[in-house]
């Protein structure tokens, strides 16, 4: 199947820094890529679609200045957190649908990159 | 996106097909029922979808209910492997998932 890959797997990083995720599709080419977050004991929480070349569209209560995602190529989407406080503490995962696969077919999800900010 | 009702947690024993219930009573004509597991520390792994007929996979067999109201996930042999958290979601346009809160399958040796 489908192979979508994040990195880095863990980051641990002091308050007030920035972090960056990559979400890479390793043999397709992804036109949507969406950026979720869970929170222990939680279920996902969809933060923002980004389609390629395009500005990223985020769900409510999510901050795009805060959350800074971008799609610049059909295999790579990047999600940095700016400024990260200890509440932006969280399991990050990305998740793409395959150019040509239709709205309705599945998904495919990275193996999630867990950030912890002190 | 309409939504679904799932047991909180399931127990099986290994080897005992499973049967996971999903309701979805205010699906639409156009929404597909997708299920997705998520294993501990794991990003969430496609197992299956359909509209209306019965799917069967590898992985799993979809059973759709003639109204579409409700399906059942059928796991025909489980292990220890399939302990995870199982999502029932509809899916009807290009928007991303919505997860629930899923069902969490424990499986007993």
């Amino acid at each position: 199947g489908a192979v979508v890959s994040q990195h880095p797997s863990w980051v641990i990083c002091k308050s007030g820094t920035s972090v960056k995720i990559e979400c890479r599709s390793l043999d397709f080419q992804a036109t949507t890529m969406f950026w979720y977050r869970q929170f222990p004991k939680q279920s996902l929480m969809l933060m923002a679609t980004s389609n390629e070349g395009s500005k990223a569209t985020y769900e409510q209560g999510v901050e795009k200045d805060k959350f800074l995602i971008n799609h610049a190529s059909l295999t790579l989407s990047t999600l940095t957190v700016t400024s990260a406080h200890p509440e932006d503490s969280s399991f990050y995962i990305c998740s793409a649908r395959a150019a040509g696969s239709g709205n309705t077919g599945e998904l495919f999800f990275g193996e999630g990159s867990r950030l912890t900010v002190l | 996106d309409a939504k679904t009702t799932q047991p909180n947690s399931m127990e099986s024993n290994e080897e005992e097909p499973v049967h996971l219930p999903c309701n979805h009573s205010t699906i639409s004509g156009t929404d597909y029922i997708h299920w997705y597991r998520q294993l501990p520390s794991q990003g969430p792994e496609y197992v299956i979808h359909g509209l209306t007929s019965n799917v069967n996979n590898r992985m799993a067999s979809l059973a759709i209910a003639e109204d579409r109201k409700s399906s059942t996930l059928i796991l025909h042999r489980a292990t220890l492997r399939d302990a995870a958290v199982y999502y029932c979601i509809l899916k009807g346009g290009a928007d991303g998932l919505t997860f629930g809160k899923g069902t969490h399958l424990i499986i007993q040796p």
